[in-house]
């Protein structure tokens, strides 16, 4: 079995400011992950994925994230937050299980970005 | 343009009309899957489909069916809605891997009275 925990539903910056929004998770084989964005009234676009060639790994628009497997986390962060990165933001761990694909989303973070 | 197409993208129903909400995708791509999103609860899995012909249930199936009889489409299902299936539907497909990404449709915002 697989989860993902993210923590914070809702997140607020200032722009200019970090934004750091976090994503644990467990598995009992190695997982692969991702992070995806949702804009409103669209659906989820991926913004970046681990697969064990980079701990750290830069994804679109700025953002990047970092695999500690110590620490079973995948936290995503952004040096300067701007206004356009106001949205939702889901976790995601995919591994195999059996001969199918278990994949499991986090509930999500909503981030807010303040002028 | 590869994508993923999802209709309707708004749909009000009453309570025991059976729907269908239709997803294609045009990138040759083995894995589709189905999720709703409720506030609070993320993206919930309700069925998935590792291939043609090859199906099965997620977290949430009950109340839902799917078919895969092409490999581009995945309609799902819903033979008697019911209010608490009032929900956001997303449709997803990947190339086989578990380490591909989700190519997600825009989304059907379904309301069952």
């Amino acid at each position: 079995a697989q989860s993902v925990t993210q923590l914070g539903s809702h997140v607020s910056v200032s722009e200019g400011a970090l934004v750091l929004l976090r994503c644990n998770y467990s598995s009992s084989v190695p997982p692969y992950l991702f992070w995806y964005v949702q804009y409103p009234n669209q659906g989820l676009q991926l913004l970046l994925k681990y697969t064990s060639a980079a701990t750290l790994v830069k994804g679109i628009n700025g953002f990047e994230a970092e695999f500690k497997k110590s620490e079973t986390s995948f936290h995503l962060t952004k040096p300067s937050a701007h206004m356009s990165d106001a949205a939702e933001y889901f976790c995601a761990v995919s591994a195999r299980s059996g001969s199918a694909r278990q994949l499991t989303f986090g509930s999500g973070t909503q981030l807010t970005v303040l002028p | 343009e590869a994508q993923v197409t999802q209709n309707p993208r708004y749909l009000i129903t009453v309570t025991g009309k059976k729907l269908t909400v239709t997803c294609s995708q045009n990138m040759n791509h083995e894995y589709m899957s189905w999720y709703r999103q409720d506030p609070g609860l993320g993206l919930r899995q309700i069925y998935y489909s590792m291939n043609v012909e090859v199906t099965d249930k997620g977290d949430v199936p009950e109340g839902y069916k799917v078919s895969r009889k092409e490999k581009r489409n995945f309609p799902l299902i819903l033979e008697s809605p019911s209010p608490n299936q009032t929900s956001l539907y997303f449709c997803a497909s990947s190339p086989r891997g578990e380490n591909s990404p989700l190519h997600f449709g825009n989304g059907t915002r379904l309301t069952v009275t």
